[in-house]
């Protein structure tokens, strides 16, 4: 199984931050990986999918890049809304893991 | 509108049986793939089972020959059969449609889970 490593776990940011989210794969997984935002009670929401393609509804202060085994994920001008917890998934093969997650609280 | 409305859980004792059941409007299930996703309580997510519209099933290690990915076309309706229930099958389960009909693009459609506990 492929095993997605996500760094950090936990992160205490401002509103107006600018916040970065790595995923490492154990192996490449060429663009499929997919990012998730998940309140306390709540459904994961999808954010951006094919690496860096956002969701349509999603704002544009969330992008993603990377390809291979490297990701990031990055909130610019975190809004109060954003504090929640992220999750990455490789979706290139079965099973479609997910990393451990990072939380995002307000500092 | 998609909506996807799980139903089925509660609990049930170790090497029992439970099937969820998850029913979808707003599009068509068996012209998607559809997935399963759970999570025990106060951990992260772990994928449990795909099938897609063409019939294709498959699962994670740890569910393989204990559940079954289904779905009823004329109701809409995806189902997750599970038999030999362990305490570690405690979690909340989510179904959810992969976006574009396609295994690859993530999951753009979750329902709001229906939790299962396994204790005696």
């Amino acid at each position: 199984d492929i095993q997605m490593t996500q760094s950090p776990s936990f992160v205490s940011a401002s509103v107006g931050d600018r916040v970065t989210i790595t995923c490492r794969a154990s192996q490449g997984i060429r663009s499929w990986l997919a990012w998730y935002q998940q309140k306390p009670g709540n459904a994961p929401k999808l954010l951006i999918y094919a690496a860096s393609s956002l969701q349509s509804g999603v704002p544009s202060r969330f992008s993603g890049s990377g390809s291979g085994t490297d990701f990031t994920l990055t909130i610019s001008n975190l809004q109060p809304e954003d504090f929640a917890t992220y999750y990455c998934q490789q979706a290139n093969s079965f099973p479609h893991t997910f990393g451990g997650g990072t939380r995002v609280e307000l500092k | 509108e998609v909506q996807l409305v799980e139903s089925g859980g509660g609990l049930v004792q170790p090497g029992g049986s439970l099937v969820l059941s998850c029913a979808a409007s707003g599009f068509t299930v068996n012209s998607n793939y559809m997935s399963w996703v759970r999570q025990a309580p106060g951990k992260g997510l772990q994928w449990v089972s795909i099938i897609y519209s063409g019939g294709y099933t498959d699962y994670a290690d740890s569910v393989k020959g204990r559940f079954t990915i289904s779905r009823h076309n004329s109701k809409n309706t995806l189902y997750l059969h599970m038999d030999d229930l362990r305490p570690e099958d405690t979690a909340v389960y989510y179904c959810a449609r992969n976006l574009g009909s396609n295994t690859y693009s993530g999951l753009d459609y979750w329902g709001k889970g229906s939790l299962v506990t396994v204790s005696s």
